[in-house]
């Protein structure tokens, strides 16, 4: 079974620059996360998806961040502008369901540096 | 709200020695309480899960943990630890959210197992 696909791996910007980041999930997936991990800390939701409906977004940074997962499969995150505090892991994740007890399959994760 | 605390940065083990990652949580219902490790530059890898039943729950690589429900803990143990589990361990909570499980991560713990 092939896992959680992310791309790019690394990406390094300037600040006020833009950048996206890809997501495939495993297939049949319905649940599709996106994480922010900075460096010494846990994983915090930015967005949840299920199927290609928004379930939570309540700490995605609105006026610079923007997610979207066209056909309730792959899912794209941009940054725009990006800010240094933007500097972390981009974590991908998907799950069977969003209400089943079952566990999160996770990505690599894209690592993004802003200068 | 739910939270969930690992009141360790880091942990420190000799190899052949038992070895014991604490985490505590806050939910307002039935917690489903998970761990996670992270091996460098790589995304989280599910180890285990309690749902409901047996208080000691086993996963992968030998890891096992003790759902406690009266001090609201989950501390993760191996009763031999191996260089091999050096590793950033994440113990995470889901409880029911607006619109479906959102799933909480600790902090996170830095494991160290000394030859």
């Amino acid at each position: 079974e092939a896992g959680v696909a992310q791309s790019p791996r690394y990406k390094i910007i300037e600040k006020r620059q833009s950048v996206a980041f890809w997501c495939n999930p495993i297939s049949g997936h319905a649940t599709l996360y996106w994480y922010q991990q900075i460096l010494g800390q846990g994983p915090k939701l930015l967005i949840q998806f299920q199927n290609n409906g928004v379930v939570d977004d309540s700490q995605l940074p609105k006026d610079r961040f923007s997610a979207e997962r066209l056909k309730g499969v792959d899912s794209t995150l941009k940054i725009q502008p990006a800010k240094l505090e933007d500097s972390a892991v981009y974590l991908c994740a998907s799950s069977l369901d969003v209400v089943n007890t079952g566990e999160l399959f996770f990505g690599e994760g894209s690592r993004l540096t802003v200068l | 709200a739910q939270s969930v605390a690992q009141p360790e940065d880091q942990v420190n083990v000799a190899e052949g020695n038992p070895l014991t990652v604490k985490c505590t949580y806050s939910v307002s219902g039935n917690p489903y309480l998970f761990w996670y490790v992270q091996y460098p530059n790589r995304g989280l890898q599910f180890l285990l899960k309690y749902i409901t039943g047996d208080n000691l729950v086993k996963g992968s690589y030998g890891f096992e943990a003790e759902f406690n429900k009266s001090q609201t803990s989950f501390h993760l143990k191996k009763p031999s630890a191996l260089v091999s589990d050096s590793a950033l361990y994440f113990c995470a909570v889901r409880d029911k959210a607006t619109g479906g499980f959102k799933t909480i991560f600790g902090a996170g713990t830095r494991l160290f197992v000394k030859a």
